[in-house]
């Protein structure tokens, strides 16, 4: 595998279920980061982690929660979610924080809030 | 705070036209700037970036200048190609709270005619 993996590709779940989302990258960066792509709206930044800790949270309900055990792996616990919360979830990696640093996108999880 | 905006679309041209796309934005520093391709089921690729005042990107035929007396960030090609229709996304970088997220537009559906 190269660069930024996610799974599932896609994911339907109910609004009681509890899911996870996967991603890894294999690219040796120290940060990562989640973003939320829905219809008709820019880019969401949820989470950024630097090597392994959490360094922002873009007020994201608690219904979402990250987890970095290792700066390759990335998930996003879900948990009672709403149907508003269907749409495509990025994860993304960069090399450091920086603010000229590129960030390489993963395809993506399309997730269906049923 | 920080925002970008963008022509929405979409913006449909015939093979061998110009393209413009334009871009233009509002932060609190010093930005990076970028612009992403994002592909049909994939997730996004950086297509050309830049880090400072008069500095053009420049990937694929694709070139933007970075213009700080206007905020602008504008994608120009000389002749497209049905191959890239897509959506860009203009976006930027400011490095701030120890967290380097990026903020993007709302994306611009290109489609290419034969």
């Amino acid at each position: 595998e190269t660069g930024v993996t996610q799974t599932p590709r896609h994911l339907v779940m109910g609004m009681t279920n509890k899911k996870s989302l996967k991603c890894e990258q294999h690219l040796g960066h120290n940060a990562m980061y989640w973003y939320k792509q829905s219809a008709k709206k820019p880019l969401e930044l949820m989470f950024v982690y630097s090597l392994e800790e959490r360094v922002e949270n873009n007020s994201v309900p608690s219904r979402f929660s990250p987890e970095c055990p290792n700066s390759s792996h990335l998930f996003l616990h879900l948990h009672t979610l709403q149907p508003e919360d269907s749409a495509l979830y990025l994860c993304a990696s960069s090399q450091a924080l920086g603010r000229g640093r590129e960030q390489y996108f993963g395809p993506g999880t399309r997730l269906t809030v049923t | 705070g920080n925002s970008v905006t963008q022509m929405e679309g979409p913006v449909t041209l015939s093979e061998e036209a110009f393209l413009t796309i334009n871009c233009t934005y509002t932060a609190t520093g010093y930005p990076s700037l970028f612009w992403y391709v994002q592909y049909p089921g994939e997730g996004l690729q950086l297509l050309l970036k830049a880090t400072k005042a008069d500095d053009k990107g420049s990937n694929k035929g694709f070139e933007a200048t970075y213009r700080k007396e206007t905020t602008s960030f504008h994608l120009e090609k000389g002749s497209v190609q049905v191959s890239d229709s897509a959506v860009y996304f203009c976006a930027l970088s400011v490095r701030g709270g120890g967290a380097d997220g990026l903020t993007f537009g709302k994306g611009t559906h290109l489609i290419i005619q034969p």
